[in-house]
């Protein structure tokens, strides 16, 4: 059960360049979640879905796009980058209700030029 | 407006006593999850202690507590008996929305240092 996972760790841009950020969970969670984290800023919601197929946006959802074809896997895309995304990307998983908390995946570190 | 507000950007505690940390939350829904999770300095998040809009008891997981005033919209996490390896960064949470829909939001974090 490898829980919440995701690739790569680290990665470097350019500005200009598109990337997708994976994540994937094995936990059957409908629930699965793309936050950034900036210091002094805690986590931000930028996208989210409640099943394949289904998405919704977050808090800070542009310059970033998301789809959802499978329950387990949840990609962030970014289209064009830009410095202003350079941030920690965590990916997190859960059940539906409010209850439930979060699984968060290891994070990646995203570096704009 | 903030949905969560952590008004401690850091505080400092001796081992073995006990720290509160502050979180204050805005919303007008009825039903609503509280969570407090825990970010040492390796990164990862870690669930700690959730609370229910409607529980009328604080939760307590351990040394967590969670000490509950829905009237003042407050939720703060208090550790008791502190040590070592609770420093680190501590992050309110709040979820909230309809059905599926929901969404959380963090606060800012409080960056919690343990003195021996």
């Amino acid at each position: 059960n490898a829980g919440v996972t995701q690739t790569p760790k680290f990665q470097v841009l350019k500005t200009g360049q598109s990337m997708t950020l994976q994540c994937a969970q094995d936990m059957n969670h409908e629930y699965m979640s793309w936050y950034r984290q900036d210091p002094g800023m805690g986590l931000r919601l930028i996208h989210y879905s409640v099943g394949a197929g289904i998405t919704d946006q977050g808090e800070v959802p542009n310059g970033y796009n998301v789809s959802r074809s499978t329950t387990e896997d949840f990609p962030l895309r970014l289209l064009s980058a830009a410095p202003s995304q350079t941030s920690v990307y965590f990916c997190a998983s859960s059940r539906t209700t409010q209850a439930d908390t979060q699984y968060f995946g290891p994070g990646t570190r995203l570096t704009v030029l | 407006a903030q949905k969560i507000t952590q008004t401690q950007p850091g505080m400092f505690v001796q081992e073995k006593e006990a720290v509160t940390l502050d979180c204050t939350y805005d919303t007008s829904d009825q039903s609503y999850g509280l969570f407090w999770y825990k970010q040492p300095s390796s990164g990862e998040m870690i669930f700690l202690i959730y609370q229910g809009s409607y529980d009328e008891q604080n939760a307590t997981e351990g040394r967590y507590s969670l000490n509950f005033q829905k009237a003042r919209k407050s939720a703060n996490l208090v550790i008791s008996a502190s040590q070592l390896g609770d420093s680190a960064m501590y992050f309110c949470a709040m979820r909230e929305g309809v059905y599926n829909f929901n969404k959380f939001y963090f606060g800012s974090g409080t960056k919690l240092n343990v003195k021996p």
